[in-house]
């Protein structure tokens, strides 16, 4: 069984550029979280996709968007960057289980650095 | 903002029980209690759940208090592999979206 993939590992860009970041979900798992993680901070949940609508959105601007795709694999894509979006990006998947239980699996996120 | 607080750091030897202590005063009937920790900005890696019910599993014990307003996370024997930071997370029910919202977390020091 494959756990939860992303990719890049790490990224640089300017501002005001736009970046893609992807997510392969564990196997089996039709349900992926995007959460935004600033240094010394908690994650902070950005949205939810369940079987590719999304399901779900934090207190985040419309320049953060997403895709899920058939295969239950995402994108987080982020328009104009700006030097606070610098931080780790956190994939998680689930699935909904019996009894309101859906523990999330998380990635092992990928790094934006903005300059 | 999170529906959970815990201590912001706390220190334990190598070899003894770690005992991490979480406040979910305002937990709804149907959410469970979710622990996870994250070591050294890698991804959050699950420990347990639970609802009511005391929980063991090969990492860790939970304890949920029969009022369910707080918890506590047991490693048994700690070592230094687990020092990290754990999160408390309550979460789910029956319907929406099982957004995790999380806090800052127990920053846990295993010392040798």
């Amino acid at each position: 069984e494959t756990g939860v993939t992303q990719s890049p590992t790490h990224l640089i860009k300017t501002r005001g550029q736009q970046v893609t970041l992807r997510c392969s979900s564990q196997s089996g798992h039709n349900t992926v979280s995007w959460y935004q993680q600033a240094l010394g901070q908690g994650p902070q949940f950005i949205f939810q996709y369940y079987r590719e609508e999304e399901n779900g959105r934090g207190n985040f601007p419309p320049r953060f968007s997403g895709l899920q795709f058939p295969n239950y694999s995402s994108e987080l894509n982020v328009n104009a960057l700006e030097l606070d979006d610098s931080a780790l990006y956190l994939c998680a998947s689930s699935s909904p289980g019996l009894a309101g239980v859906e523990t999330q699996y998380f990635g092992p996120g990928t790094r934006l650095l903005v300059l | 903002d999170a529906k959970t607080t815990q201590p912001p750091s706390m220190d334990c030897a190598e070899g003894r029980a770690a005992n991490l202590p979480c406040n979910h005063s305002t937990i709804s009937g149907n959410e469970y209690v979710y622990w996870y920790r994250q070591i050294h900005s890698q991804g959050p890696q699950y420990i347990i759940h639970g609802l009511k019910n005391n929980e063991t599993n090969e990492m860790a014990s939970l304890i949920i208090t029969e009022d369910r307003k707080s918890s506590t996370l047991i490693l048994p024997h700690a070592t230094l592999r687990d020092t990290a930071v754990y999160y408390c997370i309550v979460s789910g029910g029956t319907s929406g979206t099982y957004k995790y919202i999380f806090g800052t977390g127990t920053r846990l020091k295993v010392l040798a």
